[in-house]
This record gives structure tokens, C-alpha cells and sequence, in this order.
């Protein structure tokens, strides 16, 4: 197990509503990333996190945001759902030596399967 | 065009087979590059980094050809429980920070 947590496991919302997942980094890791995978897709990435600041992101509306703490656990919030938000997001910790590191490897957690209708 | 294509396959092949799959990106720039496996329903799990020409860990290797910008992932003596979507994914960094691009993957399955 990578030791990176999300939560809810599952979640069902109607258009229009707002959601909040969460995730929790692996021990020592100082970097949070947040993907939306479609099914049959690859993963895309919405944002990164390095030490509570926005390090990149990406081709995402600006109802997409997102939040990390302190303790490098982070927030993914989305407004204003609509039924393409339907997917599952995923959250991967990695520790960067600096927000330009070239060593990026990510660790992901189970991800939270969001349904809207 | 795609920053990152793969060929979604599947690829059918028996116990023991060798099987390679291919990945091209489409940004110079890009820095460093990973190969992820995911299992239907799960995260996907980090397999190899490549950061230089290439990379081996037992039975698989990845090459990296930057000129091409080409990477690829050799499978040997298949097993059962390779069966998996192999996720080619490349590391950019942009004006912004820090990216990772995933491809679309590419369908394992090995058959008995």
C-alpha cells in the first residue's frame, strides 16, 4: 500500500451541487496532486500542491480548486456539478526537492468514485 | 495531436510471451517519464521510472529515446497476473509548476 488515503469511497451528488474530497499524503511527502480519470481514460491532471501552494495545473475550470494543509493532506473541491464531473478522482503524494524537481514520482491513493445525476 | 499516445491495444498473448508496447510524447521538454500498471477499478501503481536512456527490474525494462521522443516497455516471460493497463505517463515542467501527462494506456491481457 502507498499509505495515501482518500475519502469518501463513493459518492452520489445531482447537478448543481458542490462536493469536498479529501486526501491524505504519504508520511514524509510534501507534494499533493489531483487527477480525473473517465472511464477507459488516463488520468488527468487538475492541480498540484508543493508546501500548501499551487504548483501547476491543469486544463480545468476555475470551479475546480483545490486547498493543501499544513500538514500536506489536501482538499479537492468542486462547484457547480455537472454530469460530465462523473469519474474518479484521484489524489497522488510525491516529495519534490523544489516545485521544479524533475524527480516526480507520484504514489496514488484509491481514488473517490464520484457519480452525478 | 495527443502530448502523450499510446496504442490502447489489448494485446492477447500467452503465459511466457514477450510483449513490448510503445509510447511517443509530443513535448521536448518533457523531463522525465514513468510507466504505471492499473488493475481494473484500482489507482494506478508506479512500475519504472526512466530518467536517463532506460531502466531494467527483472523482467521489465523501459528505454527512453529522446530524439524519438519514444519510450518503451518490454515485458518478458509474461505472467498471468501482468494482466493490467500499462499507463505511459511523462513528466513536463511548465511555466506553472509541475505536470504530469498521462496516456489513454495500453490493455494487457495473458491468457493461459
Amino acid at each position: 500500500e502507498t499509505g495515501v488515503t482518500q475519502s469518501p469511497t463513493h459518492l452520489i451528488k445531482t447537478r448543481g451541487q458542490q462536493v469536498t474530497l479529501r486526501c491524505s499524503s504519504q508520511s514524509g511527502h510534501n507534494t499533493v496532486s489531483w487527477y480525473q480519470q473517465a472511464l477507459g481514460q488516463g488520468p488527468q491532471f487538475i492541480f498540484q500542491y508543493y508546501r500548501e501552494e499551487e504548483n501547476g495545473r491543469g486544463n480545468f475550470p476555475p470551479r475546480f480548486s483545490g486547498l493543501q494543509f499544513p500538514n500536506y493532506s489536501s482538499e479537492l473541491n468542486v462547484n457547480a456539478l455537472e454530469l460530465d464531473d462523473s469519474a474518479l478522482y484521484l489524489c497522488a503524494s510525491s516529495l519534490l526537492s523544489s516545485p521544479y524537481a524533475r524527480y516526480n514520482e507520484q504514489f496514488f491513493g484509491p481514488g473517490t468514485r464520484l457519480t452525478v445525476l | 495531436r495527443k502530448e502523450v499516445e499510446q496504442d490502447p491495444g489489448p494485446f492477447n498473448v500467452p503465459e511466457g510471451a514477450t510483449v513490448a508496447f510503445n509510447c511517443t510524447y509530443s513535448n521536448s521538454a518533457s523531463q522525465s517519464f514513468f510507466w504505471y500498471r492499473q488493475d481494473c477499478r484500482k489507482e494506478p501503481k508506479l512500475l519504472m521510472s526512466v530518467y536517463s536512456s532506460g531502466n531494467e527490474d527483472g523482467r521489465f525494462t523501459a528505454q527512453l529515446n529522446r530524439a524519438s521522443q519514444y519510450i518503451s516497455l518490454l515485458i518478458r516471460d509474461s505472467k498471468l497476473s501482468d494482466s493490467a493497463t500499462y499507463l505511459c505517463v511523462v513528466n513536463t515542467l511548465t511555466g506553472g509548476g509541475n505536470k504530469l501527462t498521462f496516456g489513454t494506456g495500453t490493455q494487457l491481457k495473458v491468457e493461459l
